[in-house]
């Protein structure tokens, strides 16, 4: 089975404009999660996505959107880039509740200049 | 809010047994959690426990919870320089989300 897949996996952009994550869940897996790591902050949760509905968000601005679409694949979206958000973009994917395993993809690396 | 805290760098001898510790401050935590990262890429489940249990046994790894004091540590026993990576306590909250701790640096001495 293949794993999870995040595309691109670096981006380089600057400050105001927007930029869009891809994450394509192991097959069959219908909740996507999708996380910030910095290396001040750690590991934060944005959002969660299941059967195309947020089911839960975390304590972002509204800068930052996601989306899931029918075949269980989801982006994100932040506009108005700021420096602070260079980091890693982690998605993850479990079959269905956030309770089970939760398997991560190798992530996006963002850079905001 | 909540938190999860652990202590950011441990170095251990190859062959010796490594023993990471987490902290957690939600008390209604059903789900806890140890991740690995290895340089460059994404979080690996190694391991998680529910809140009703005190230990759970792996192969090389064992998770030990104290519920009273919200105390989680991970054992590794014979530790290998493969071992080396970030290791990661995740608590899942009453709000289903996953709060992670901010990492444990694990260095392997030769």
């Amino acid at each position: 089975k293949a794993g999870v897949t995040q595309t691109p996996r670096y981006l380089i952009k600057t400050r105001g404009q927007q930029v869009t994550l891809s994450c394509s869940p192991i097959s069959g897996h219908r909740s996507v999660s999708w996380y910030q790591q910095t290396p001040g902050q750690g590991l934060q949760f944005l959002f969660e996505y299941f059967s195309e509905t947020q089911r839960n968000k975390g304590n972002f601005p509204g800068r930052f959107s996601g989306r899931q679409f029918s075949n269980s694949r989801s982006e994100m979206n932040v506009s108005t880039l700021e420096l602070g958000d260079s980091a890693l973009y982690l998605c993850a994917s479990s079959l269905g509740r956030t309770q089970e395993t939760q398997y991560f993809g190798p992530g996006t690396r963002l850079l905001v200049l | 809010g909540e938190d999860v805290e652990q202590s950011l760098f441990l170095s251990v001898r190859e062959g010796d047994s490594s023993v990471i510790n987490c902290t957690y401050t939600d008390s209604s935590s059903t789900y806890l959690y140890w991740y690995k990262q290895e340089p460059g890429a994404g979080l690996q489940l190694l391991t998680y426990i529910f809140s009703n249990m005190d230990m759970k046994q792996d192969q090389r790894l064992t998770v030990l919870l104290n519920k009273k004091d919200k105390h989680l540590s991970l054992r590794i026993a014979d530790t290998q320089t493969g071992d080396s990576a970030i290791y990661f306590c995740a608590e899942l909250d009453r709000d289903d989300k996953i709060i992670f701790g901010k990492g444990t640096r694990l260095h392997i001495l030769p």
